[in-house]
């Protein structure tokens, strides 16, 4: 049964870092083809991709934000870390990871409200 | 970048037949693949590839993919299938991907 949960915290002040893990279990990120992505949902707004990282490490990044990301994977401890640096208030959403071994994601996360609030 | 444009909502009767479009440049072109997200869930993949189905999805949900449009479509709706839906699609050239606006079903 293939399973990904998020964690981190759930407020954060403008300006500050964000730190998501997405811990997984069903499935190896060291296997050929596999993925992990970040999704996010402002609240009432539509689901906007953020990031992927590959088995073999390669990265994408959604490219207006690519200079505030940064995704890695820890294979051993079958997590995958997203960061993102100097949030504001508009970045309030519901951050989910999720599972690709296709241009398709198979299985989320529950997701994580993350909210921007000083 | 590459845009996916969904209509903000659809309204269809219990047992009829709900189509819900995803239009965008050439979208015959791209695999298109739809999720359903009901209230405070995370999406669930409904149709892969244009029109692969899951396992566990019902047949009643099936999708198309030509010129400029996609669709979803299900079949003999019910109270269950009212949700929000996503088209998404992986935009190779640039390897990002990509979602459409949503379109929010409602069975009246």
């Amino acid at each position: 049964q293939i399973t990904l949960k998020e964690s981190g915290p759930t407020l954060v002040k403008p300006t500050q870092t964000l730190t998501l893990a997405c811990s997984f279990s069903g499935f190896s990120l060291s296997a050929s083809g596999v993925a992990v992505g970040w999704i996010r949902q402002p609240p009432g707004k539509a689901l906007e991709w953020l990031a992927l990282i590959y088995w073999d490490d390669e990265r994408r990044y959604r490219p207006s934000l690519k200079s505030r990301l940064t995704i890695t994977k820890d294979t051993s401890k079958n997590q995958v870390i997203l960061t993102m640096t100097n949030m504001d208030p508009a970045d309030t959403a519901t951050y989910f990871c999720a599972l690709t071994g296709d241009p398709w994601f198979d299985a989320w996360g529950q997701g994580i409200l993350v909210t921007v609030s000083s | 970048s590459y845009v996916l444009t969904q209509p903000p909502s659809v309204s269809v009767a219990p047992g009829q037949a709900a189509r819900l479009t995803c239009g965008g440049n050439n979208i015959g072109d791209y695999r298109v693949h739809w999720y359903q997200q009901k209230p405070g869930q995370a999406p669930v993949l409904v149709v892969y590839d244009d029109n692969g189905r899951p396992a566990g999805v019902p047949e009643r949900f099936s999708g198309s993919n030509s010129g400029k449009t996609a669709t979803l479509i299900i079949r003999g709706v019910e109270d269950g299938d009212e949700a929000d839906y996503y088209c998404q699609v992986w935009d190779t050239g640039r390897d990002y991907v990509v979602f459409g606006g949503g379109t929010k079903l409602t069975v009246l």
